[in-house]
This record gives C-alpha cells, sequence and structure tokens, in this order.
C-alpha cells in the first residue's frame, strides 16, 4: 500500500538554524507529493507541493524536491524563525497517468518543530 | 478565501450518546469532503470521502453504521459519531476540496472529542 515516513521528532533549533525534515515514500501509480504545516490552534495549511519527479515546491522560504530515484520528498528552510514553530505533515495523493488527483490524502505522522529565539 | 469552519472544537459526552460534528466551507462550494481522525502524537488517518448528495465511502475498518456522514449541501457536511464510547475519544479533522482544484484540500481546525 501507499506510505509516508517523516523523520521523528520533536526538532528543537534555534532561530537562523537551518532545518531539514526529512520524508520518504512508497506509493504505486504516480503520486503528487505535498508538506502541510499545522499552527498551534490552527487547520493545517498546504505549504508546497510536488506532481511529478525533479519538480521544486517552494513557499515561505521552504523547499522540498521530489525526487524519484530515492522516493523522498525532504522539507529544508535556510534560516528558520520563531513563527515556523509548528507540526510539519508530509503527505501524497495518487493520480492517474494523466495527472487527476484520486484525492485522498495519506499523512506521515507529523514532525513537531520548536525554534527558539 | 477557502476557508473551512468545525463545529464545535471541542466536545465533552457521556458514554452512549450521540454528538454530532458540522464541517462548513465558508467561502466556497466543497464538491468533496473528508473525514480524518488522529490520535495523540500519531498521524491523520482518512475515515471516509463524502461527496454532495450521495452515501459516503468508508475507508477499511471504520465502522459506517457508527460514524453516520452527511453532506447535503456543497457547503455543509456533518460526523455523527453514534453510541459513542471512550475509544472514540479522538481529534476529528474535517477537509474540502473543490472541483477545480482536486489535489488542494482545505482543512478545518479540528474538533476534539472527549466521551467519558
Amino acid at each position: 500500500g501507499n506510505s509516508v515516513t517523516q523523520m521523528e521528532g520533536p526538532v528543537t533549533l534555534s532561530e537562523e538554524a537551518f532545518l531539514t525534515i526529512n520524508c520518504t515514500y512508497t506509493a504505486t501509480g504516480y503520486p503528487s507529493l505535498f508538506w502541510y504545516v499545522q499552527y498551534p490552534g490552527e487547520g493545517l495549511q498546504l505549504l508546497l507541493k510536488a506532481t511529478k519527479a525533479d519538480d521544486k515546491g517552494s513557499n515561505k522560504g521552504f523547499e522540498a524536491t521530489y525526487r524519484k530515484e530515492t522516493t523522498s520528498f525532504h522539507l529544508e528552510k535556510g534560516s528558520v524563525q520563531v513563527s515556523d514553530s509548528a507540526v510539519y505533515f508530509c503527505a501524497l495523493t495518487l493520480t492517474n497517468a494523466g495527472g487527476t488527483s484520486y484525492g485522498k490524502l495519506t499523512f506521515g505522522q507529523g514532525t513537531i518543530l520548536t525554534v527558539h529565539p | 478565501g477557502a476557508v473551512v469552519s468545525q463545529h464545535p472544537s471541542w466536545v465533552i459526552c457521556k458514554s452512549g450518546t450521540s454528538v454530532k460534528i458540522e464541517c462548513r466551507s465558508l467561502d466556497f462550494q466543497a464538491t468533496t469532503m473528508f473525514w480524518y481522525r488522529q490520535f495523540p502524537k500519531q498521524s491523520l488517518m482518512l475515515m471516509a470521502t463524502s461527496n454532495e448528495g450521495s452515501k459516503a465511502t468508508y475507508e477499511q475498518g471504520v465502522e459506517k453504521d457508527k460514524f453516520l456522514i452527511n453532506h447535503a449541501s456543497l457547503t455543509l457536511s456533518t460526523l455523527t459519531v453514534t453510541s459513542a464510547h471512550p475509544e472514540d475519544s479522538s481529534f476529528y479533522i474535517c477537509s474540502a476540496q473543490t472541483l477545480a482544484s482536486q489535489e488542494t484540500q482545505y482543512f478545518g481546525p479540528g474538533t476534539r472529542l472527549l466521551v467519558l
């Protein structure tokens, strides 16, 4: 079946440190890959996505590259801020060969990030 | 835009009672809504997919008679936990997507249920 594995947290960093949160997946077919972020007391928000191999998703200084050869989609940010403290979820959805999504999301277990001043 | 609300945000009930959770898309029409369950320090597990005007599709292992889902309009879906028991205590999250953007799901803030 399809699955997503994230590095275990929690991750604690100082402000301006470099962030990497590892994510690997197993999937049949043509997955699209996502990173969602959940700030305290709020719902999940889409952070970035990539729909095919070698695509790079980016948003708010975060980046992730779809690596088919290593089945990975690691999240990176060069300089984190206190406001980045949140829970980060890696996820995938399957699409058909034409790129149309089947809709269902499979999530990783989430990684708690805490950034200290 | 693309805001999804849930009500209530938290609820405490006695064992054996039923609880209804509402999920609303506030500024868009949601052709499909999803219901997830999240245990502490664990991932979101998809419970069911509901399309407006049709019966929900439940994931394997989810009891459809226990978790009743209704998607009567393009802006509202409800999840009713019937005859709730302590093991049903969890964090329930809904999401919604539009026909125009099927890859993007907009999530509600979640409802925490505690069954005593």
